[in-house]
């Protein structure tokens, strides 16, 4: 099976730089992606790594260590808007190439100014 | 260009009734995921429908089914409304590809409430 663990809240300020951490434990998977969601609001897709290593897009980038289990979302020049949960998710190789995700649950990332 | 739509946005059923969701995906995209989230929880997989066929199935019971059109759009029925069904039920689509993990395009949900 498959299990992710994240903070349940982090709080940082305006213009600052924060990392959300994700570790899991899984029998398999074909990469870890990162999803924004503000309250009431739909996931958003915000990055992917199917490859150990770090991913840019932007104010976003996220790492992935296979070897470690482990993988973060690091926010830079944060702006009040960044305040939403962040889940990471995982497909299974179980599941084979359907896009079925599970999710980690989640990150409450609020900023203050 | 449309993203996901989802009808209605907010529902209010009572116990043992049941309910249809509408789904219409992404243009271009013919692959449909739907997800339940329960208030302050992650999404979990319910099930997903490719070429008009249940494609993959997480742990939920029967009573929960789904439908494919040719257009690719879907619907979630739920039968048999327990108050524990209460959630944002959230449909998702996706690409084409032969690439695992294709970006998953959410709708904004239906929020479902039993009473």
């Amino acid at each position: 099976g498959q299990s992710l663990e994240q903070p349940s809240e982090v709080t940082a300020v305006e213009g600052a730089i924060v990392q959300i951490n994700c570790t899991y434990q899984t029998s398999g998977f074909y990469g870890l992606s990162w999803y924004q969601q503000h309250d009431g609001g739909a996931p958003t897709f915000l990055s992917y790594n199917a490859l150990d290593g770090l991913e840019e897009t932007g104010r976003f980038s996220s790492f992935l260590s296979r070897s470690d289990s482990y993988g973060y979302l690091l926010l830079q020049e944060l702006q009040m808007k960044d305040s939403a949960s962040y889940f990471c998710a995982v497909g299974p190789l179980d599941s084979g190439n359907t896009g079925k995700l599970i999710f980690g649950q989640g990150t409450t990332l609020q900023v203050k100014p | 260009d449309a993203g996901v739509t989802q009808s209605p946005t907010h529902l209010i059923k009572t116990r043992g009734q049941q309910v249809t969701l509408r789904c219409s995906p992404k243009s271009g995209h013919d692959t449909v995921s739907w997800y339940q989230q329960a208030l302050g929880q992650e999404p979990q997989f319910i099930f997903q429908y490719y070429e008009e066929e249940e494609r993959q199935r997480g742990n939920f019971p029967d009573r929960f089914s789904g439908h494919q059109f040719p257009n690719y759009s879907s619907e979630l029925n739920v039968n048999a409304l327990l108050l524990g069904d209460s959630a944002l039920y959230l449909c998702a689509s996706s690409l084409p590809s032969e690439s695992p993990n294709q970006p998953q395009h959410f709708g904004d949900g239906t929020r479902l409430s039993i009473l």
